[in-house]
């Protein structure tokens, strides 16, 4: 049981490129999350699933996609990536209806 | 909006003492309050889960209570140890949406 897992650990990208970063859980959890943390800000919860094929908007949804296909994983698109996207992003699973959250190892990405 | 908020950010206590961390939230409307720790550099890893329907959990030294009529949640921390050192999250769930205090960090002094 590997639990929630995040690739990459770490990621440099230049201004205006994209990429996705990688969530999956072999929990069976319905309800999976990106948040990402940034000094003084704490975490900040970016889009959100209750389950396969449903998604909805956090506090910062802006500048990321993200879809749900199965429900093991949860993808973030970063489309078009900016120097305000540096940050720590977290990935986070749970039973849905007020379960324990789960957190992967986060991924550490940088936008030049 | 909700609004978790911690305080004090810092705290330095020495060794062995019992102490209390706590978070409050603007709306009592919560499905549950989980206290989370985080080590520099690393994910958060869950200490308690309190349900709504619930007052307080343990687990080992640690003690959470939720008063959901105050908005407040706090965590107790028994005999305290350098091992203790980390940062302290509190996170409430309503709706599907989770939203985290900013944290307290922790000092232990041997």
């Amino acid at each position: 049981n590997a639990g929630v897992t995040q690739t990459p650990k770490f990621q440099v990208l230049k201004t205006g490129q994209s990429m996705t970063l990688q969530c999956a859980q072999d929990m069976n959890h319905e309800y999976m999350s990106w948040y990402r943390q940034d000094p003084g800000m704490g975490l900040r919860l970016i889009h959100y699933s209750v389950g396969a094929g449903i998604t909805d908007q956090g506090e910062v949804p802006n500048g990321y996609n993200v879809s749900r296909s199965t429900t093991e994983d949860f993808p973030l698109r970063l489309l078009s990536a900016a120097p305000s996207q540096t940050s720590v992003y977290f990935c986070a699973s749970s039973y849905f209806g007020s379960g324990e959250q789960f957190f992967g190892p986060g991924t550490r990405l940088t936008v030049l | 909006k909700q609004e978790v908020t911690q305080i004090p950010a810092a705290l330095s206590v020495p060794e062995g003492e019992n102490l209390v961390l706590n978070c409050s939230f603007t709306d009592s409307a919560i499905y549950n309050l989980q206290w989370f720790r985080q080590d520099p550099g690393k994910g958060l890893t869950s200490l308690l889960l309190i349900q709504s329907s619930q007052r307080e959990q343990t687990s080992g030294r640690l003690n959470a209570s939720l008063d959901k009529s105050s908005g407040r949640s706090t965590l107790y921390i028994a005999a305290s140890q350098p091992g203790d050192s980390a940062t302290y999250l509190c996170a409430v769930d309503r709706d599907d949406k989770i939203i985290f205090g900013k944290g307290t960090r922790l000092h232990i002094l041997p």
